[in-house]
This record gives structure tokens, sequence and C-alpha cells, in this order.
């Protein structure tokens, strides 16, 4: 039974650029949460995606966009990167409509902006 | 506004003692509370969970608490093993969909 599988693992990028991460939920599961993990921090939660819609924001800018696909999987994009914006990106994933259901988390994406 | 507080930041205990991290939450609506413990480059994992309405919950030597009136919660780990070493995080359900986490407690367990 795969986990939550997330991809790159690694990511070096410039200020200015853009960025895609992705990630695979649990089977089983159909909602995919993401979060921003600095250095030494929880993990802030960025939004939350299910039936193909966003249906929760954190404080994050317009800058962080997502999107989920037919087969639950997820990405995340982000524009015009600043160099705040480095961090271990992680995803998890639960299953069911409402909060208060297990979140179980994927290995992350380091992304580091030069 | 939506905050969960962690405390200690940093916490060493000798193998076999017992170790205890608690969380205060602000959102009363707050119904869910999940633990995780993530060990260096590693992602964090679910350890244990409460619900709003359960006051206490155990799973073999670690042991959630919640005190819903002060919005207080905590971990207990006893007979604490080297492989007990890691960072522990707290969160809480805000509002349908969101949880909020705290920032971390860095447990070392000293042979």
């Amino acid at each position: 039974d795969a986990g939550v599988t997330q991809s790159p693992t690694h990511l070096i990028k410039t200020r200015g650029q853009q960025v895609t991460l992705r990630c695979s939920p649990k089977s089983g599961h159909d909602t995919v949460s993401w979060y921003q993990q600095a250095l030494g921090q929880g993990p802030q939660f960025i939004f939350q995606y299910y039936e193909e819609e966003e249906r929760q924001r954190g404080n994050f800018p317009d800058r962080f966009s997502g999107h989920q696909f037919p087969n639950y999987s997820s990405e995340l994009n982000v524009n015009a990167l600043l160099l705040g914006d480095s961090a271990l990106y992680l995803c998890a994933s639960s299953s069911g409509a409402l909060n208060g259901q297990p979140q179980h988390f994927g290995d992350g994406t380091r992304l580091s902006i030069l | 506004g939506e905050n969960v507080e962690q405390h200690p930041s940093t916490l060493s205990v000798q193998e076999g003692d017992s170790a205890v991290i608690k969380c205060t939450y602000s959102d009363s609506a707050s119904n869910y509370f999940p633990w995780y413990k993530q060990e260096l480059g590693k992602r964090p994992q679910l350890i244990i969970d409460i619900r709003s309405n359960v006051g206490e919950k155990k799973d073999q030597r670690i042991a959630v608490t919640l005190n819903k009136t002060a919005k207080h919660f905590s971990l207990h780990i006893t007979e604490t093993q080297p492989e007990d070493s890691a960072v522990y995080f707290c969160a809480a359900s805000v509002g349908t969909y969101k949880y909020i986490f705290g920032t971390g407690t860095r447990l070392k367990v000293l042979a």
C-alpha cells in the first residue's frame, strides 16, 4: 500500500522563477493539504483540495496556487519566487469531507531559492 | 487569532524517565488534536490523536490528555527510549478543514 509520494525531493530555483511540486495521496484518500515548513518551525497550512477544488486557504499570497486532478493527485504552484519561499513543502492526504480525519504526510520537497 | 502554543521547545530526559509536552489552543471550536513525530530529514508521522469528546487516550507508552475548559492538551511518553528522540508537533483543527501546528518540541533521550 503506497503512502503519500511527493516529487521532486529537492529543487533549486532563483528569485522570480516559478515552480511546480507534485503529490500523490495515500491509496484510498481523496483530500490533499499542502504545508510549508520553514527550518525549525512547525508546518504552516497553505490550502486543502477536495473534489478538485480549493476549499480552504491559509495566510499565503496568491502566488501560491494549486490543482487537484480526478485521480486525487495534486500540484502546488508558486510564482515569482522569493528568498523567503525556501522551505520544506509537505503534502498530507486524508479521507473524507470533514476535519478530524488523520492526515498522512509525504517526505516533502525541499525548495531552495538562490 | 488562530494559535497553538507548544512548550517546552527543547526537553532532555534520561532513558526510562517520562516526558511531557504541553500545548494550548485558542479556538474553542477545535475538535481534533493530532500529535506528530518528526525525525531529522523525515516526514512527520502521526503517533496519536484525540477528539474533543474524549479526555484521555493511550497507546502503549504514549498518552494524550485533553482539557477542553482550559484549552490545553498534553503528550505523555513513559519509559522513554533513545529512539523516542525527535521533534514532536501538536496540532489543532480550526474550522472545518484546517489544522494549526505548534512550533515543535525537540526531545532528547539520554542513554
